[in-house]
């Protein structure tokens, strides 16, 4: 099946430093990808949706110029917390839309990464 | 903003109780995706429902989308410790202006079954 593989799984960053974090996906190719942020026992939400080629698309109160986002390839995009401070310690997940059977699209998930800010 | 409401939050039970997920919406949906979320890995598609009334299993999960595909439903029967972890409601619609689709979540339920 369609795997997202993402890098790292997990970083520890002094604050005012950036961070990139890697989405690939491996055995197709991925127009759009999707970035996620998630706290502690809470659920995903959507921060922005990377386009290959072109501009991403930020959800509504997620800054752009602190979270840079690149999608270069048809199989990596990339997102940049730029000077990161302790509130931008969190789980940070990409996914891609695919089609699961015949007629229905699901979505497949990165792993993951937990970015702590110190 | 077409939410989706989810309950219970959370759920603590022991191993081999039954329970059930609540997914509900004010709106209707052309169809509804669920996933299982374990600790630090992203979540994992387990089903999508289409039809009103429609009932899906995998294994002891059983889903059900609503007559009037606004509601749904996750019953897991004799729950065991493997089954922990977050369990999201989601719907997949095409954004506003454009040709994209994106994903929105529930607010997930967690669920701890304990030995």
């Amino acid at each position: 099946g369609a795997v997202v593989s993402q890098h790292p799984s997990w970083v520890i960053c002094k604050s005012g430093t950036s961070v990139k974090i890697e989405c690939r996906s491996l055995d197709f190719q991925a127009t759009t990808m999707f970035w996620y942020r998630q706290f502690p026992k809470q659920s995903l939400m959507l921060m922005a949706t990377s386009n290959e080629g072109s501009k991403a698309t930020y959800e509504q109160g997620v800054e752009k110029d602190k979270f840079l986002i690149n999608h270069a390839s048809l199989t990596l995009s990339t997102l940049t917390v730029t000077s990161a401070h302790p509130e931008d310690s969190s789980f940070y997940i990409c996914s891609a839309r695919v089609l699961v059977r015949t007629q229905n699209y699901g979505y497949t998930f990165g792993s993951g990464t937990r970015l702590t800010v110190v | 903003t077409q939410l989706l409401e989810q309950s219970p939050q959370f759920l603590s039970i022991q191993e081999g109780e039954n329970l059930t997920v609540y997914c509900n919406s004010s709106s209707v949906f052309s169809s509804l995706q669920w996933y299982r979320q374990e600790p630090g890995e992203g979540p994992v598609l387990l089903v999508t429902v289409v039809t009103g009334g429609e009932v899906k299993k995998l294994k002891r999960l059983t889903f059900q989308f609503g007559d009037a595909r606004k509601d749904s439903s996750l019953h897991i029967t004799a729950a065991q410790p493997g089954d922990t972890g977050l369990y999201l409601c989601a719907r997949d619609t095409r954004a506003s202006g454009g040709s994209n689709y994106k994903l929105t979540f529930g607010k997930g339920t967690l669920l701890t079954v304990n030995p």
